[in-house]
């Protein structure tokens, strides 16, 4: 089955400095990657996704990128605040029949 | 679109009483719902997939007898801890699957934070 690694568990910047969380994922057939913002005791929060057939989506201070052939992708957060402090988990899916894998996470912390 | 209903928020119980979570499909049907649980500082993990009128199916190492799923209707899905133990204590959360997905990507439920003393 399919299996996401995601680094680094933790990772500290500055505000304003750029943050960047990369997943892999063994299973060639998956074509959805999701990214989520978790708060404590929150469940996830969508807050961007890219599908196979794409190699790069931005919105606003976030944008993901896709490598197919070498099967990983990253988030990218720029200009990071206060506010972006949470834990985010990659994930990973072949069809709405098969249920979200997901990476073990990374606590970002942004400091002012 | 794709909103779920999940209930309780939180419980606390005492080990060896069974505690029901039920989530709910409130403008959608969904004959799959994906259960996962979620130990503290750790990542989400699958326990269990509903199927509306047939058996759940386990992940490995998920004991079916303990997490009883009932999937009865295309609205409401239920997991029930029966005698709960403090190692039960932990995120639950359910998220639909297959035509939820399809229509309004995966949703979540706002998750059942159990605590068993």
């Amino acid at each position: 089955g399919e299996n996401v690694e995601q680094h680094p568990s933790t990772l500290s910047v500055q505000e304003g400095d750029s943050a960047v969380i990369k997943c892999t994922y063994s299973d060639s057939a998956s074509n959805y990657f999701p990214w989520y913002k978790q708060e404590l005791g929150k469940r996830p929060q969508l807050i961007i996704d890219i599908r196979s057939n794409v190699g790069e989506k931005k919105d606003q201070r976030i944008a993901v990128t896709l490598n197919k052939t070498a099967k990983h992708f990253s988030l990218h957060i720029t200009e990071t605040q206060p506010e972006d402090s949470a834990v985010y988990f990659c994930a990973a899916s072949f069809s709405g029949n098969t249920p979200l894998v997901f990476g073990k996470g990374t606590r970002l912390s942004v400091i002012a | 679109g794709a909103v779920v209903s999940q209930h309780p928020s939180w419980v606390i119980c005492k080990s060896g009483t069974s505690v029901k979570i039920e989530c709910r499909s409130l403008d959608f049907q969904a004959t799959t719902m994906f259960w996962y649980r979620q130990f503290p500082k750790q990542s989400l993990m699958l326990m269990a997939t509903s199927n509306e009128g047939s058996k759940a199916t386990y992940e490995q190492g998920v004991e079916k007898d303990k997490f009883l799923i009932n999937h009865a209707s295309l609205t409401l899905s239920t997991l029930t801890v029966t005698s709960a133990h403090p190692e039960d204590s932990s995120f639950y959360i359910c998220s639909p699957g297959d035509r939820a997905v399809a229509n309004y990507g995966y949703t979540f439920g706002s998750g059942t934070r159990l605590t068993v003393v």
